[in-house]
């Protein structure tokens, strides 16, 4: 049982790359997210998705775009890298709609580490 | 709008017990989470509260009051793998700017560092 496989684990881009994060599942759960972590600023929510077709916004969004075409697989596309989304990128899942009690807290990824020059 | 406090660092001794404090100020509290993650490594769950009052997992124990906001992560008999990053995250509805205001997302504070010496 993987659980949340991330790949790549780390990125290097030049500023006006785009590039795609993949992210995908094999617990069969409804919610999937997108975060991301700076120091000092904590876990920031990009975007996430309750189920399959639909997705919505976080607290981050911009420039950012994201799919849900399968229960499994939640992809993040940068369409511009620029400097300020150098950062660590969290997926994460949970089996409830939104991460709630014991039974459904949020599951991990490693971890993408990307730098923009 | 929302803010989610703790202390941004904490040194304690191996053996000894220690108190890593989190004050928060939502909209439609529903939940508390508490998260270990070690350096260069993902978040992974430590506890979880939705009622006032104390859950005890083992070594970790976890507190909440809503009338106060406030929540805390006792570690007992501190071990030197204990030094982590600790993450408060409070279920609820994330600030404004944008956002369509879904309650249910996790919103996380920004972790405090725990360092145990021997």
């Amino acid at each position: 049982n993987a659980g949340v496989t991330q790949t790549p684990k780390f990125q290097v881009l030049k500023t006006g790359q785009s590039m795609t994060l993949q992210c995908a599942q094999d617990m069969n759960h409804e919610y999937m997210s997108w975060y991301r972590q700076d120091p000092g600023m904590g876990l920031r929510l990009i975007h996430y998705s309750v189920g399959a077709g639909i997705t919505d916004q976080g607290e981050v969004p911009n420039g950012y775009n994201v799919s849900r075409s399968t229960t499994e697989d939640f992809p993040l596309r940068l369409l511009s890298a620029a400097p300020s989304q150098t950062s660590v990128y969290f997926c994460a899942s949970s089996s409830a709609l939104f991460p709630s009690s014991y039974n459904s807290p949020l599951h991990f990824g490693n971890g993408t580490r990307l730098t923009v020059t | 709008g929302q803010n989610i406090d703790q202390p941004t660092e904490m040194t304690a001794t191996e053996g000894a017990i220690v108190q890593i404090n989190c004050t928060y100020q939502t909209s439609g509290f529903n939940g508390l989470f508490w998260y270990q993650q070690h350096a260069g490594e993902a978040p992974t769950f430590l506890s979880y509260n939705v009622l006032d009052g104390l859950e005890e997992k083992g070594r970790f124990s976890s507190f909440l009051s809503r009338s106060k906001g406030y929540s805390y992560l006792l570690l007992k008999e501190l071990q030197m793998k204990d030094s982590a990053s600790y993450l408060c995250a409070v279920r609820g509805l994330l600030p404004s700017g944008g956002y369509g205001g879904s309650q249910g997302n996790l919103i996380f504070g920004k972790g405090t560092k725990l360092s145990v010496k021997p």
